[in-house]
């Protein structure tokens, strides 16, 4: 069973900064990973999706890289914005069908 | 549609009542998927459909809990006898397939249960 840690659980920075997000799990053998935001009371919506044979993805001021064999995947967020507050989750994605496994999440606080 | 909706958004019921979620999937996905979450914790996987088949229910946590697919499309999560520690948001996810490299899973809104 893949398990999924996500560091720091919880994150309060002024607007302007930029931002890491860690995220680690245990089976390496993952096809790709998603990072995913979700609001609060919201359902999730997808961020980034980086591909195993990836190092880095990005999508605006958002780069995900991933470091397949230690099991590792980061989540940058440059210039946060209060708009950023949400809970950031990651997924990673192994050869069981169907099911997605999660971490618990990075709530994020961005204050203007 | 053009994206996954779930219905109703918020539901509230008494202890022992049955209650039916339901998902409309994104139109062609043949993937979906009924994941839970419950105040403070993770997301825990339910049950996941391949057409109209659950390959795995694993994720069931009791046998008051059931779901089915019809058509390919709109799947009903049904709960008996509800308990109050059933009381979370129920999100249901679709995909173009159960895996792979690409199958990306799209969500919807969700529908918060509170069980009184």
């Amino acid at each position: 069973k893949q398990e999924v840690t996500q560091i720091p659980a919880a994150l309060s920075v002024p607007e302007g900064e930029n931002l890491v997000l860690n995220c680690s799990f245990t089976d390496s053998a993952i096809y790709n990973l998603q990072w995913f935001r979700q609001d609060p009371g919201k359902g999730l919506t997808s961020l980034l999706l980086i591909q195993s044979s990836q190092r880095e993805q990005t999508s605006g001021r958002l780069n995900a890289s991933l470091d397949k064999s230690s099991g590792r995947s980061t989540l940058y967020i440059a210039a946060s914005q209060p708009g950023d507050s949400a809970t950031y989750l990651c997924s990673p994605r192994g050869s069981t069908l169907g099911r997605l496994y999660f971490g618990r999440g990075t709530q994020l606080t961005v204050w203007p | 549609g053009a994206g996954v909706s779930q219905s109703p958004s918020n539901k509230v019921t008494e202890k022992g009542k049955d209650v039916e979620l339901r998902c409309d999937p994104i139109s062609g996905h043949t993937a979906l998927y009924w994941y839970r979450q419950s105040l403070g914790q993770g997301l825990e996987f339910l049950i996941y459909f391949q057409g109209n088949s659950a390959p795995d229910k694993s994720g069931l946590p009791s046998d008051r809990f059931s779901a089915e697919r019809t058509g390919g499309s709109v799947s009903t999560l049904t709960i008996q006898r509800t308990q109050q520690e059933d009381s979370a948001v129920y999100l249901c996810a679709s995909s173009l397939g159960p895996g792979g490299a690409y199958n990306e899973q799209f969500f919807g809104p969700g529908t918060r249960l509170t069980v009184l």
